[in-house]
């Protein structure tokens, strides 16, 4: 099993510019999510979904949609990017509610 | 309002002596508590779950312990070595709400 698998790794936007970053897995989880996170401010919850067709949002979607037309991907839109969208990304699954599992991550920089 | 308090964001410890690290929450009611371990540019990986009415969960030289009283989570890394260095999140489920992440504290292990 590759796990959740984050593409691309890096990115480097102009402001204004959309970009969709993609995930996927592969364990057959109902629960999947997007987190950004800053330096030294922990993990933010943008939008999360418990299964396919069925997304809600967390604690900082403004800026971010979400789909989850299939079970394996859930991918997350900037539609105009902002600087203080810079930041890392990391999308999760889970099984249950429990026991989250990551993908290593996306870096996107807004200038 | 509710909130998760990692004890310090950096904890310097002697090889061999057992770190200690503190999660804190207010305004929850949890209903498990989980610690993740996060290596430099990568995602989060799971290490332990411990739920309301356990009172201490071990795994190799890892152990949890949750207090509902005091509101309080302690995980203990015993003969630590460098290896162990790393960002340690806490996180905690309460009813419906999606896990809510504390900020982390980073361990160094000197040699």
């Amino acid at each position: 099993n590759a796990g959740v698998t984050q593409t691309p790794k890096f990115r480097i936007l102009k402001i204004g510019q959309s970009m969709t970053l993609q995930c996927t897995q592969d364990m057959n989880h109902n629960y999947m999510y997007w987190y950004r996170q800053d330096p030294g401010m922990g993990l933010k919850l943008i939008y999360y979904s418990v299964g396919a067709g069925i997304t809600d949002k967390g604690e900082v979607p403004n800026g971010y949609n979400v789909s989850r037309s299939t079970t394996e991907d859930f991918p997350l839109r900037l539609e105009l990017a902002a600087p203080s969208q810079t930041s890392v990304y990391f999308c999760a699954s889970s099984r249950t509610t429990v026991e989250q599992f990551f993908g290593p991550g996306t870096r996107l920089t807004v200038l | 309002s509710q909130k998760i308090e990692q004890n310090s964001e950096a904890l310097n410890i002697q090889e061999g002596k057992t770190a200690t690290l503190t999660c804190n929450y207010t305004n929850y009611s949890p209903a498990y508590l989980q610690w993740y371990r996060q290596d430099p540019g990568r995602g989060p990986v799971f290490l332990l779950l411990i739920r309301e009415n356990e009172k201490e969960k071990r795994k190799e030289r890892l152990k949890v312990t949750f207090d509902t009283t005091l509101k309080q989570s302690l995980f203990h890394i015993t003969a630590s070595q460098p290896a162990d260095s790393a960002t340690y999140l806490c996180a905690l489920h309460s009813g419906n709400t999606p896990l809510v992440f504390g900020k982390g504290t980073r361990l160094s292990v000197i040699a």
